[in-house]
């Protein structure tokens, strides 16, 4: 069964500032993983993904995310916060390789942007 | 082409009011989920479809019922409401032959049982 843990409920950072949210994950098998963001009142976009090719991906609005196996860790970096990425983060695993398996989300880290 | 459409947007109902909430996708897409969302608690999983005839348990089913009434459409039916229920609940599609396990999502119907 997959799993995934997000650090932090709650991000506040200031605007130009790196943007770090934590996502750790456990899975049986070699995981597939994806952020989502939530912008108020809207549903989840795809940021990025990770589906076994380069570990290091990157994403829309100058996100990125580091698959690090040793770590069980899907980290998601932005250099530097813009107000406009004020909104709600998802980190999300699936179980690879087997088609249309349900992703399982973690509980979301709110992401505020201080002018 | 519009992605995942649900409809209503909003809805209030009354402790054992019933009503089935709608979603429509048009992306030809082989599997489609339903999740609630609940502050502090993440999405979570309450029926999937992972093809046209075939629907299967999330997480959460219980005081849920779906139908997947063809490739397109996907509903989700709360027989006999209750404040529990109050949530907001997102569709989503997926077809993993194309792109594997990605999720596309729609914009969300807000429900409040009184």
């Amino acid at each position: 069964a997959q799993s995934v843990t997000q650090l932090g409920s709650h991000v506040s950072v200031s605007e130009g500032a790196l943007v770090l949210l934590r996502c750790n994950y456990s899975s049986s098998v070699p995981p597939y993983l994806f952020w989502y963001v939530q912008y108020p009142n809207q549903g989840l976009q795809l940021l990025l993904k990770y589906t076994s090719a380069a570990t290091l991906v990157k994403g829309i609005n100058g996100f990125e995310a580091e698959f690090k196996k040793s770590e069980t860790s899907f980290h998601l970096t932005k250099p530097s916060a813009h107000m406009r990425d004020a909104a709600e983060y998802f980190c999300a695993v699936s179980g690879g390789n087997s088609g249309n398996t349900p992703l399982v989300f973690g509980k979301g880290t709110r992401l505020s942007v201080i002018a | 082409n519009a992605g995942v459409t649900q409809t209503p947007k909003f809805q209030v109902l009354k402790t054992g009011q019933s009503m089935t909430l709608q979603c429509a996708q048009d992306m030809n897409h082989n599997s489609m989920y339903w999740y609630r969302q609940d502050p502090g608690m993440g999405l979570r999983l309450i029926y999937y479809s992972a093809s046209e005839g075939t629907t299967d348990k999330g997480e959460v089913p219980n005081g849920y019922n779906v139908s997947r009434l063809n490739k397109r459409e996907f509903s989700l039916r709360l027989e006999s409401a209750a404040p529990s229920q109050t949530s907001v609940y997102f569709c989503a599609s997926s077809d993993s032959w194309r792109e594997i396990d990605t999720q596309y999502f729609g914009p969300g119907t807000r429900l409040t049982v009184l």
